[in-house]
């Protein structure tokens, strides 16, 4: 079944560590894209690619970094420069081909720093 | 005002009744979302819309493009669809996501 992995659903680490979230798609999907949720808040735009080896910030990149060497990968690093990485994180894919559209949602990544 | 407006923000309800969770939004799309976030959870799709109405088991999500409107209804609520419902428009300018803050829905038995 094709789909969008993320991978651990739960990771803490210690304050002053960069952590990696790993996305991984097999739908064949262009575009990737990494979302962030706050509690009471809607998701916002962290980083998003529309191809690889190209990827561009969205609202609230600070402090986070991404690559997309493969097609199918679509890594984020929390670093230490992030004032508050605890957080959910999504990971999202995304395919348009004329007036077709498809839209894939991982199932988050819950992160934990203390 | 936010792009994407959703209404009511929290939901208290008895076992067995109809519920119904509202979208706003103000810019044109190409799709709408539906999805379901339990509490200390995941996130899981549950409809993509660009018109009328979709139905599955309990479920039934209608969206008006001329209003720009969408529903989101619940059959025989249970106490398992207790959930944060979250509502994201693709827009039609960039083809990104515009969220909704979400709807946190209990259902008590």
């Amino acid at each position: 079944d094709g789909g969008i992995t993320q991978s651990p659903k739960y990771l803490f680490r210690k304050e002053g560590q960069n952590v990696t979230l790993s996305c991984e798609q097999n739908l064949n999907h262009d575009a990737m894209y990494w979302y962030r949720q706050d509690p009471g808040q809607g998701l916002r735009l962290i980083y998003y690619s529309q191809i690889v080896n190209d990827f561009q910030k969205g609202d609230i990149a600070e402090g986070y970094s991404v690559s997309r060497e493969k097609k199918e990968s679509f890594p984020l690093t929390v670093t230490s420069a992030q004032k508050n990485p605890t957080a959910f994180y999504l990971c999202a894919s995304s395919a348009r081909t004329g007036d077709n559209y498809e839209q894939y949602f991982g199932p988050g990544t819950r992160l934990t720093v203390t | 005002k936010n792009e994407v407006e959703q209404s009511p923000q929290n939901l208290t309800a008895q076992e067995g009744e109809f519920i119904t969770i509202n979208c706003s939004y103000s810019v044109g799309i190409s799709a709408l979302h539906w999805l379901q976030q339990h509490p200390g959870g995941g996130i899981v799709s549950l409809f993509m819309l660009s018109s009328g109405k979709k139905k599955h088991g309990r479920l039934i999500a209608t969206i008006n493009i001329q209003e720009k409107h969408s529903s989101l209804h619940i059959t025989a609520s249970h106490p398992r669809d207790s959930a944060v419902y979250i509502c994201a428009v693709c827009s039609r300018l960039n083809y990104q996501l515009i969220w909704g803050a979400g709807t946190k829905l209990i259902i008590k038995p």
